[in-house]
């Protein structure tokens, strides 16, 4: 697919608040998804939002969706030294059975 | 809690040699699909399936092959491995439609030399 853009490097102190920004590129996408990978695990799905809806919150996270930008971002309150990790930006594909087309992944790093 | 299983989790093998990676789920997913992720983290869908004996090419052109043979089950086969192939192969499954959960196995690491 064509390129979702992320920002490779986001560094937090503990306590603050983290924001990863996304900008997509098919505007027929149905979902839009985060999802987090430790270091040698699998990805993890953190969060999605159907593309009619501008936010969604769920605990910590906050996700913020311009449709008509293609602009996605994922904020994290409290941000924890549990957090580190990489981070990725997804859009589903609808001509290919809804797999999913990722960003390049933000590696976030919380210090305490 | 996803139930999807990926074996072996890490392979070392020499060029040349024939392997298959296995990927299983238990949740009844129509769907499934495998993706490579590359040294740099990046992902790439190489193959995907919406059910018993569909399979379907992915974005990332590349030399293995699947099957589809049960529900529960999408394997990954490498004829004849090289040191290109050296990755991570992450399974993931969905239902059916525009279901939006795809959930991740915790994927096979390559490494070919």
């Amino acid at each position: 697919g064509e390129d979702v853009e992320q920002s490779l490097f986001l560094s937090v102190r503990e306590g603050d608040s983290s924001v990863i920004n996304c900008t997509y590129t098919d505007s027929s996408s149905t979902y839009l998804y985060w999802y987090k990978q430790e270091p040698g695990a699998g990805l993890q799905l953190l969060t999605y939002i159907f593309s009619n809806m501008d936010m969604k919150q769920d605990q910590r996270l906050t996700v913020l969706l311009n449709k008509k930008d293609k602009h996605l971002s994922l904020r994290i309150a409290d941000t924890q030294t549990g957090d580190s990790a990489i981070y990725f930006c997804a859009e589903s594909l609808l001509n290919s059975g809804y797999a999913l087309n990722f960003g390049k992944g933000t590696s976030l790093l919380v210090t305490p | 809690e996803a139930d999807i299983y990926q074996t072996p989790r890490y392979l070392v093998i020499g060029t040349g040699k024939k392997i298959t990676l296995e990927c299983s789920q238990t949740m009844g997913h129509d769907k499934m699909y495998w993706y490579q992720q590359d040294p740099g983290m990046e992902l790439h869908l190489i193959h995907y399936s919406y059910g018993v004996n569909s399979t379907e090419k992915g974005d990332l052109s590349s030399e293995s092959t699947v099957s589809r043979i049960r529900t529960e089950h999408f394997p990954l086969t490498l004829e004849s491995a090289r040191p290109s192939h050296t990755s991570q192969y992450l399974c993931a499954s969905s239902e059916s439609g525009q279901a939006p959960e795809q959930y991740f196995g915790p994927g096979t690491r390559l490494t070919v030399t």
